[in-house]
């Protein structure tokens, strides 16, 4: 599974957009990338997943360049109730119960 | 639907003690994992399953004992309790592998 690098915490406003980026030099033709959003005392949940350009939902957009080895998780207007850890996990379908979750990226939403 | 399920949602073990972690969903999935989250750790993998009668180690199985008679049911058994299984454990399961998992709400262990 390709290991990834993401910012340890980031701060931001009520409103505003926040664009985590996450790195995966060593992505494998057949990895996709997946985000989590974790809430305290609660389990992960799924945000999005993807394997190339760019992917959106009703939560989030996910942009991924031609190269792949880094991917954009990108929340629009966000508010208090997204003051979260978000995790970036990369890896192949077929090994999908191996899921290794980094340390992830720890947003303060502030007012 | 009630998702995936687990049960207890706290418990306190003396070293040496033996118990079960219980999870259960009921959207049929095949794919159901445990992990274990340390305080301010990301979480790491004990066991999975690919289906019943089906179960593989994860990063960290030491410890730890899991079967999978059915397909709703996939518990997880610390044999022998100790200091440094105190964690939060969470239980997730997907409809096929790689896609998004659904978590259970997690069971925190402390072990005196």
């Amino acid at each position: 599974l390709a290991k990834t690098t993401q910012p340890i915490s980031m701060d931001s406003y009520e409103g505003q957009e926040v664009n985590i980026t996450c790195s995966h030099n060593n992505i494998a033709t057949n990895d996709y990338i997946t985000w989590y959003q974790q809430f305290p005392s609660q389990g992960p949940r799924f945000i999005i997943q993807g394997y190339k350009t760019k992917v959106t939902n009703e939560v989030a957009s996910l942009f991924i360049p031609a190269d792949r080895k880094s991917s954009t998780l990108s929340l629009p207007r966000v508010s208090l109730s997204d003051t979260a850890v978000y995790y970036c996990l990369v890896g192949d379908r077929a090994a999908g119960n191996k899921l290794t979750f980094g340390g992830g990226t720890r947003v303060l939403v502030k007012p | 639907n009630a998702g995936v399920t687990q049960t207890p949602k706290f418990q306190v073990l003396k070293t040496g003690q033996s118990m079960t972690l219980q999870c259960a969903q009921d959207m049929n999935h095949e794919y159901m994992s445990w992990y274990r989250q340390d305080p301010g750790m990301g979480l790491r993998l004990i066991h999975y399953s690919v289906g019943a009668g089906i179960t593989d180690q994860g990063e960290v199985p030491n410890g730890y004992n899991v079967s999978r008679s059915t397909t709703e049911d996939f518990p997880l058994r610390l044999l022998s309790a100790a200091p440094s299984q105190t964690s939060v454990y969470f239980c997730a399961s997907t409809e096929r592998a790689g896609y998004g998992y659904t978590f259970g709400s997690g069971t925190r262990l402390t072990v005196v």
